[in-house]
């Protein structure tokens, strides 16, 4: 696997299950992200990772939990969602540091498409 | 704040043309990084093109260029001889150069459309 991979690609769930999304970047790089893409809104930033320990976190209702083992491996897990919370979920990774080169460019997962019955 | 607009919801052009993306956007910061990416349907986003600030010539990447207007924060990207392949959703998109700042501020997309 190369890049920034994410798991499953489309997911249904009720209101009242739990699932998880799993991201995990082969690029080495030392930040990961959470994004939520909903049609003609910006992406709009979940959390961020740095080094495993999150740097962000834009005000995400406490049903979205995110949890970053390591800095290869970023996981969202989900419970009690509201229909609203269907969208796009992206994973992206970036390596951080000196201007130039590849770094500060961000690496997209292909998004996981969440459908909340 | 940091803004990032996109005024253009969808553009089309027809293929082997030339076509303008706008952006502009909203800082007080001196140093950043302004990007933009391309999302395929259904396909994975990856990064088209990238400008430092503290660059001034334009970057380029084979048939993508940008107009970058430092003083008027225009960010726009020209796509030469377009191709069917081009047609996505392109997003504009920035970031602070302060370190240990990882917050990217990203556009609503333009969808671009091309033409045969």
């Amino acid at each position: 696997e190369t890049g920034v991979t994410q798991t499953p690609r489309h997911l249904v769930m009720g209101m009242t299950n739990k699932k998880s999304l799993k991201c995990e970047q082969h690029l080495g790089h030392n930040a990961m992200y959470w994004y939520k893409q909903s049609a003609k809104k910006p992406l709009e930033l979940m959390f961020v990772y740095n080094f495993k320990e999150q740097t962000e976190n834009n005000s995400v209702p406490s049903r979205f939990s995110p949890e970053c083992p390591n800095s290869s491996h970023l996981f969202l897990h989900l419970h009690t969602l509201q229909p609203e919370d269907s969208a796009l979920y992206l994973c992206a990774s970036s390596q951080d540091g000196l201007a130039g080169g590849s770094y500060n460019e961000q690496f997209f997962g292909p998004g996981t498409r969440l459908t909340v019955l | 704040a940091q803004t990032v607009t996109q005024s253009q919801p969808e553009m089309s052009v027809q293929e082997a043309e030339t076509v303008t993306l706008s952006c502009t956007y909203d800082t007080s910061e001196s140093d950043y990084y302004l990007f933009w990416y391309k999302q395929p349907p259904s396909r994975q986003m990856i990064l088209v093109i990238r400008q430092e600030a503290y660059k001034q010539q334009n970057a380029t990447e084979n048939r993508f260029s940008v107009n970058f207007q430092k003083a008027a924060k225009s960010f726009s990207l020209k796509i030469s001889d377009s191709q069917l392949g081009d047609a996505a959703m392109y997003f504009c998109a920035y970031r602070s150069a302060n370190s240990g700042t990882y917050k990217y501020i990203f556009g609503t997309g333009t969808r671009l459309k091309v033409l045969a």
